[in-house]
């Protein structure tokens, strides 16, 4: 199975700060990945899929890159909506399917 | 609008069985892969079950293989999930997911657009 590994666990970060998650793949995924959203108490909702496509109705500051093994996602400019958990997933080899164990993001 | 809505979970005794819904409406279910995804308490999410459009295949992670089954009824625009032999382990919330399959850059991609807000299983 692909192993997924987010860095940071966790990230305090404050309103208007750019903000970048790393995603890291066991072995080459290509452009197979996506990013989820989690709110405390809300379902995962997709940001951004194939490693850079932002999903429709996800606004321009969310971002994705990176390839094969390593992937990075950005919040240019973060907003007070945007503390939550974010969660990499892999679909190059499915299944199984495999996320990432997610990265906590707060308000310092 | 898409939706998906979860039904069916509750409190159940380890090695009973629990049956899950998800109901789908705003799509043409049958022309879409369904994914269930479980999340425990304070923990990531979980893949724990794939079918095809059709219910020609299904898939499992070694967690729930030969306890889970996932099935569809595409006249009804339902998913379920039956959940035999619980454990302890399988207490979470579960949510049902609409997977597209999309033709892009020479190759097809995999995501989940839509998910359900989840039910919750408690085996106790």
């Amino acid at each position: 199975d692909i192993r997924m590994t987010q860095s940071p666990s966790s990230l305090s970060a404050s309103v208007g700060d750019r903000v970048t998650i790393t995603c890291r793949a066991s072995q080459s995924i290509g452009t197979y990945l996506n990013w989820y959203q989690q709110k405390a108490g809300n379902a995962p909702k997709l940001l951004i899929y194939a490693a850079s496509s932002l999903q429709t109705g996800v606004p321009s500051r969310f971002s994705g890159s990176g390839s094969e093994t390593e992937f990075t996602f950005t919040i240019s400019s973060l907003q007070p909506q945007d503390f939550a958990t974010y969660f990499c997933q892999q679909s190059y080899s499915t299944p199984p399917i495999t996320f990432g164990q997610g990265t906590r993001l707060d308000i310092k | 609008q898409v939706q998906l809505e979860e039904s069916g979970g509750g409190v159940v005794q380890p090695g009973g069985s629990l049956r899950l819904s998800c109901a789908a409406s705003g799509f043409t279910f049958r022309s879409y892969g369904m994914n269930w995804v479980r999340q425990a308490p304070g923990k990531g999410l979980e893949w724990v079950a794939s079918i095809w459009y059709d219910g020609s295949k299904e898939f499992y992670p070694d967690s729930v293989k030969g306890r889970f089954i996932i099935s569809r009824d595409n006249s009804k625009n339902t998913l379920y999930l039956q959940m035999n032999s619980l454990r302890a382990e399988d207490t979470a919330v579960y949510y049902c997911a609409k997977v597209v399959k999309e033709a892009f850059r020479g190759a097809y991609y995999y995501y989940m657009d839509v998910w359900g807000k989840g039910t919750t299983v408690t085996v106790s």
